[in-house]
């Protein structure tokens, strides 16, 4: 079947340092992936979306210059959160789906992420 | 832009109770829907999806019926078990192929 497994689980990172999170994609072609996150007593916000062969598109609020997305190949993708603060905490979610015409979007089960 | 709106907060009922959970949607484009269900600790997983104006989907017990007219999907279970106690949210996949937008989730507790 299809999976994503998402690492680290958990990080805890000091305010004003980096901290990366990956996805690795099993079983299927993450032919686009994007980056959620999940705030304390919110839903999921859609950070980017990334296509193979295609540019990042950054949603607004989210900048390339503060979570650097890289997805080299079609297994594999990892977005950095850069000069993490407070605000920034939070459960961030990767989601792939392949581009055979297949509507369902795989989840990893999430970095969440602790800054102090 | 796209926009989802649930029965927001906390659903607490009797196990063995019918349960439905509100979705309604807002979008310019041709609508596909979704709801996800997230166990505690775990990834979201597909529950349920459709495109179909008025066609009831099931899965595990669970259904809804995208009604384009009211632009809503809303998701009820007949009789609800200690396990579907999780949090579900309804999504939409509107203008971008790609692009899921999220409602805010609502949490569902089945007491014994």
């Amino acid at each position: 079947g299809a999976l994503v497994y998402q690492y680290p689980r958990r990080t805890i990172c000091k305010s004003g340092t980096s901290m990366r999170m990956e996805c690795q994609a099993v079983g299927f072609q993450a032919t686009s992936v994007a980056w959620y996150r999940q705030s304390p007593q919110k839903t999921f916000e859609l950070i980017a979306l990334s296509t193979v062969n295609s540019a990042i598109k950054y949603e607004q609020n989210f900048t390339q210059e503060k979570f650097p997305i890289s997805h080299p190949n079609l297994s594999f993708s990892s977005m950095t959160v850069l000069n993490a603060y407070l605000e920034d905490r939070g459960l961030y979610l990767c989601g792939a789906r392949d581009g055979q015409g297949r509507t369902e979007v795989f989840f990893g089960k999430g970095t969440r992420l602790t800054v102090v | 832009g796209d926009s989802v709106t649930q029965t927001e907060g906390l659903v607490t009922l009797t196990k063995g109770l019918p349960v439905m959970l509100n979705c309604t949607y807002q979008t310019t484009y041709s609508p596909f829907l979704f709801w996800y269900v997230q166990h505690l600790n775990e990834a979201p997983k597909l529950l349920l999806k459709s495109s179909t104006d008025n066609k009831r989907t099931e899965h595990q017990g669970f259904y809804a019926t995208l009604h384009k007219s009211s632009s809503s999907f809303h998701l009820q279970k007949s009789s609800v078990q200690l396990s579907d106690s999780a949090l579900y949210f309804c999504a939409l996949r509107g203008g971008s192929f790609n692009k899921l937008t999220f409602g805010a989730g609502t949490r569902l507790a089945v007491c014994p």
